[in-house]
């Protein structure tokens, strides 16, 4: 049973535009959400997060937004450029367990181009 | 600044066989993992470990084995290696202490790519 869903498995881009990548949850308990980026042959390296108290978190060209009610996520980029083509995994934490697991989706692999 | 290391890159094993995939880091975190990527699956945890000598279940556990023997190091250990476990294995760590803190993300290692035929 997959608590965090990525159901886009791909997006393409134009270099400049936004590239809006989306994940949804299921468990109630998740309290804390992060977005990872990863290169091929690279491990993920992590780019965004936001706390369930919060809507809205902005670093530079990144934006993560939290509607809690509708247990969706998303993470916009703007504006989008070829070195940001990447697979993305969101991921979720706590579920009421003892200690902190991450749980993520299934990845979309974003492309943009020039 | 070495990070997480893993090694080795690649592996090819044959069913049945045993090996260990080694994952060491630098960074004095207490807490350290191991993910396995599939496609359409993402990441999904296997062990993980709080500290030195204490270690437990996560999503996929069977097959494989762990043990925390000094903060740097947490092998993974294929027993009898079956082909539903190629994969890419992840090795991360975080310097949250005893539970993964909110503001310290997880670093990965580059990963291992093993193939059970």
């Amino acid at each position: 049973d997959q608590q965090v869903k990525q159901n886009s498995p791909s997006l393409s881009v134009q270099e400049g535009r936004i590239s809006i990548l989306n994940c949804d949850y299921t468990n109630s308990m998740f309290d804390y959400f992060l977005w990872y980026k990863k290169y091929p042959a690279e491990g993920p390296t992590f780019l965004i997060s936001i706390s369930s108290i919060k809507d809205k978190n902005e670093d530079g060209r990144f934006t993560v937004f939290l509607n809690k009610s509708a247990k969706h996520l998303s993470l916009h980029i703007v504006p989008s450029q070829p070195g940001d083509s990447a697979v993305y995994f969101c991921a979720a934490l706590g579920g009421g367990t003892s200690y902190g697991k991450l749980t993520f989706g299934q990845g979309t692999i974003l492309t943009v181009h020039p | 600044n070495a990070g997480v290391t893993q090694t080795p890159k690649f592996q090819v094993l044959k069913t049945g066989q045993s090996m260990t995939l080694q994952c060491a880091q630098d960074m004095n975190h207490e807490y350290m993992s191991w993910y396995r990527q599939d496609p359409g699956m993402g990441l999904r945890l296997i062990h993980y470990s709080v500290g030195a000598g204490i270690t437990d279940q996560g999503e996929v556990p069977n097959g494989y084995n762990v043990s925390r023997s000094t903060t740097e190091d947490f092998p993974l250990r294929l027993l009898s290696a079956a082909p539903s476990q190629t994969s890419v294995y992840f090795c991360a760590s975080s310097g949250g202490g005893k539970t993964y803190s909110y503001n310290s993300p997880l670093h990965f290692g580059n990963g291992t790519r093993l193939t059970v035929t």
